[in-house]
This record gives structure tokens, sequence and C-alpha cells, in this order.
């Protein structure tokens, strides 16, 4: 069974660098076909895809986001990580970490990390 | 971007009754659409994809149709724990989601 579960600060300082991290577990990130996204969901909102690392290392970012948005992997740990720079309010949201396998749904979810943008 | 658009926003329904939830597409997406359940305070959890398969562990009493641009879950005897959000997603553009629907207790 996988199991993914995020974790890092919840609370950052407008400006400053939202890091998450998400440990994977009955897995590994380097599986072939697999696809690792970080999700996010404004309070009492929708939910907002953020970007993807793949199996093989490859990175992609939701353009609305991109410019701001790193995703990186440490597959000796099979972990992944998000980095969003120059964060506002607007960022404050709860950070899901996800799979999705080559069909492109995502079959399994972190329970989910609630970040505060606030001085 | 392929935005979804999902109604109603909010469906009061009696323990028991079906539920007819829809989601449409601004462009065809094939049958490249899942369908999340969440409940307050959990993750979205994986109910149907390719827009009528369930996946695993999940009840027969969730069902999904449609294609291309229209598609409906129906939850047909409602039991307590299905009050909750439901979401749809694309996955046939890159990857966009509705703003949900919230089924609750009539």
């Amino acid at each position: 069974q996988v199991q993914l579960q995020e974790s890092g600060p919840g609370l950052v300082k407008p400006s400053q660098t939202l890091s998450l991290t998400c440990t994977v577990s009955g897995g590994s990130i380097s599986s072939r076909g697999y696809y690792w996204s970080w999700i996010r969901q404004h309070p009492g909102k929708g939910l907002e895809w953020i970007g993807y690392i793949s199996y093989s290392g490859n990175t992609y970012y939701n353009p609305s986001l991109k410019s701001r948005v790193t995703i990186s992997p440490d597959t000796s740990k099979d972990q992944f990580s998000l980095k969003l720079s120059s964060v506002t309010a607007a960022d404050t949201a709860v950070y899901y970490c996800a799979r999705a396998g080559s069909s492109w749904y995502f079959d399994y979810w972190g329970q989910g990390t609630l970040v505060t943008v606030s001085s | 971007e392929v935005v979804m658009t999902q109604s109603p926003a909010t469906l009061s329904v009696s323990p028991g009754e079906r539920a007819t939830l829809s989601c449409r597409a601004s462009q065809s997406v094939s049958s490249n659409l899942a369908w999340y359940q969440q409940k307050p305070g959990q993750a979205p959890r994986l109910l149907i994809y390719g827009a009528s398969t369930r996946a695993a562990g999940i009840p027969a009493r969730f069902s999904g149709s449609g294609s291309g641009t229209e598609f409906t879950l129906t939850i047909s005897t409602l039991q307590s724990e299905d009050f909750a959000i439901y979401y749809c997603q694309q996955y046939n553009d890159w990857r966009t989601f509705g703003q949900g629907t919230k089924v609750e207790i009539k």
C-alpha cells in the first residue's frame, strides 16, 4: 500500500519561499510509469494542480505558477519536494502530494498540510 | 486550459435517495475524467476514472457515465457516509478540476 506524507513549516512569511517535502512509503518515486504531483486547495475552495516530477526526473509546472515553482526529487529517500518562491497571502492553502500513473488520475494522496502565509 | 464546470454547487438529498451530479468540460476530454470524494479535513479519494471505471474498493452504488464534454456521477442509494464534496478532474489536456458539488443531508 502506497502512502504519502507531507511535511514542512505551517507558517511562511510573505515574500519568502515555501518549502514542503513529500515522503513516499510502500513504493519508489523512481518506479517506472508514475508521476508525483503537488496539488493545493485554498481554504473552502477547489483543487489546483501545481506540477509534477516524473519517475525519470522530468518536471512540468502549471503555467500560472511556473515562474515560482520548483519540484525536485531525492530518490535515495523516496521523497520529492516543492519550493514556491515569493509567496503572498494568496498562497495560503492546504498542500497535498499525490501519485498518478500514466493515465493521470490521482490514486494516492497525502493527508495534506496547511501552509499559512502571514507576517 | 480546459475548464470544468460542476452542477449543482450544492445538492440536498435524503439518505436512501439517488444523487446525480454533473460535470461539463469546456472542450472534449474524451473519457479522460475522474471523480473524487472529499470529506472535511481529509484528502480527496479517487472514486471513478476513465469516466466510468470504479476505483478499487469503491462500492457499486457509485457509477460514472459520459464522454466528450458531459459527465455524470450517480450515487444510487445515498448512505450517511456519502455526504461530502465531489470533484471531477479531466486529464486529457493536462489536469484541471471542477469547483466541486457538495452533497448535503436534506
